[in-house]
Order: structure tokens, then C-alpha cells, then sequence
């Protein structure tokens, strides 16, 4: 159990193109979801939290206009990377928690890699 | 400063031995302490978590220890093997919020046949 995918696994865009990362948590609901980046051989840094139904929060320093997340669903987390620049590249994580044996911790994906050209 | 400190270089062991990581933290006052395992292009995986109460933990082969007073937590892996080659993540869940986990940035541990 506590299966949480990442779709798609590694994309290439152009400069100034959107992209868009899901996360889907497969065989639990996820009353919350968290986004992180990770920069080689660097820690995962959280860039948001989001409640089902809810806005997400942002910490500190992240653009919420440049990094869109919706949480439509119990299931269903998307990141939106607007107007991507090469500076986006990184490894984005999402990670997803739910209730009762769901709730201990948080559950990652495999994780999307970006390039940005 | 908060800061979450691991040993940034790598642990290299042979197999059979039993791998120590540590983990140092300041200025956080954490609900829980986790260890996780990640892979190269891979999401970090779950190992244990430790609450702030508990003094010692174990799951198989692993255990950790969480010493609230000198702000350290401990993981051993004992009977190493090469298979547990990866990078060995601790966190911190503050309490209150959303139960945020804070990263440090891991100990790549290479076992060694």
C-alpha cells in the first residue's frame, strides 16, 4: 500500500513553455499533498503544501505565480511550472499523506526530472 | 540558525559491518525524526520514524536512536550489505501546521562486497 505516482517520470521544454507534473496517490487518499525540489546531491526543499479543496502554502521565497498547484481531488496533485526558464531545471517530488495508517507519514513519487532548454 | 546536518561524505563500509549515520539538528524543536532511503532519480522511501518521546527504535536490520538532549539521531544498519547502498535522508516533522518534514542532505553509504 501507499503507492504515490509522478507523471511524467522526466520531460524536456523550451524556455517560456508551461509544463505540467502530476502526482497521483494510487491506493489512498491524500488529505494532503507536498511538492519539493531537488538539486543534485542537494536536500529536497519544500515548495508547498496543499489540502484537498484548498489553496495551497507556499514557503518562503517560491513564486506562486510561477509554480501553480492545484489539489482538485483526493487522489490528484498537479504542479504547473509557467513560463519555464533554464533555472527550472531540478528534480521535482511530490509526496502525499493521508489518514489513520496513512497519516504516520509522507508517502513520495518517483519523482520528475526537468530540463529546461 | 536552524540547521539539519549529515555527514556530507560518503560512508564507504564493508559488507558484513554495521553502518552508522548521523543526524544533528539545531535550533528545532521536532514531533518526530525520520530516516528515509533514496535512490539515484528516485523519491526518497520510508524507513522509521522515531517520536520525540522514544529513546530507541528497530525494524529488522535498522534502528535508530533520538537523543532530544544532544539534538542527534542515529541509524544503523547492521549486517550491511551492498544492496543497502543509497543515500540515507533524515527529517524532522515539526509539529503544529501541516507536519512539514525539514531534510538534511543525506549520507551516501556505499557497501562494499
Amino acid at each position: 500500500g501507499a503507492v504515490v505516482s509522478q507523471h511524467p517520470s522526466r520531460v524536456i521544454c523550451k524556455s517560456g513553455t508551461s509544463v505540467k507534473i502530476e502526482c497521483r496517490s494510487l491506493d489512498f487518499q491524500a488529505t494532503t499533498m507536498f511538492w519539493y525540489r531537488q538539486f543534485p546531491k542537494k536536500s529536497l526543499m519544500l515548495m508547498a503544501t496543499s489540502n484537498e479543496g484548498s489553496k495551497a502554502t507556499y514557503e518562503q521565497g517560491v513564486e506562486k505565480d510561477k509554480f501553480l498547484i492545484n489539489h482538485a481531488s483526493l487522489t490528484l496533485s498537479t504542479l504547473t511550472v509557467t513560463s519555464a526558464h533554464p533555472e527550472d531545471s531540478s528534480f521535482y517530488i511530490c509526496s502525499a499523506r493521508g489518514a489513520e495508517r496513512y497519516q504516520e507519514t509522507q508517502y513520495f513519487g518517483p519523482g520528475t526530472r526537468l530540463l529546461v532548454l | 540558525s536552524q540547521k539539519i546536518e549529515q555527514n556530507s561524505e560518503a560512508l564507504n563500509i564493508q559488507e558484513g559491518k554495521t553502518a552508522t549515520l548521523t543526524c544533528n539538528y539545531t535550533n528545532y524543536s521536532p514531533a518526530y525524526l525520520q530516516w528515509y532511503r533514496q535512490d539515484p532519480g528516485r523519491g526518497p522511501v520510508f524507513l522509521l520514524l522515531i517520536r520525540e518521546n522514544e529513546k530507541e527504535k528497530r525494524k529488522e536490520r535498522l534502528k535508530v536512536t533520538f537523543d532530544t538532549t544532544l539534538k542527534q539521531s542515529l541509524f544503523h544498519i547492521t549486517a550491511s550489505q551492498p544492496a543497502d547502498s543509497a543515500t540515507y535522508l533524515c527529517a524532522l516533522e515539526l509539529s503544529g501546521g501541516y507536519n512539514k518534514l525539514i531534510f538534511g542532505a543525506g549520507t551516501r553509504l556505499a557497501v562494499h562486497p
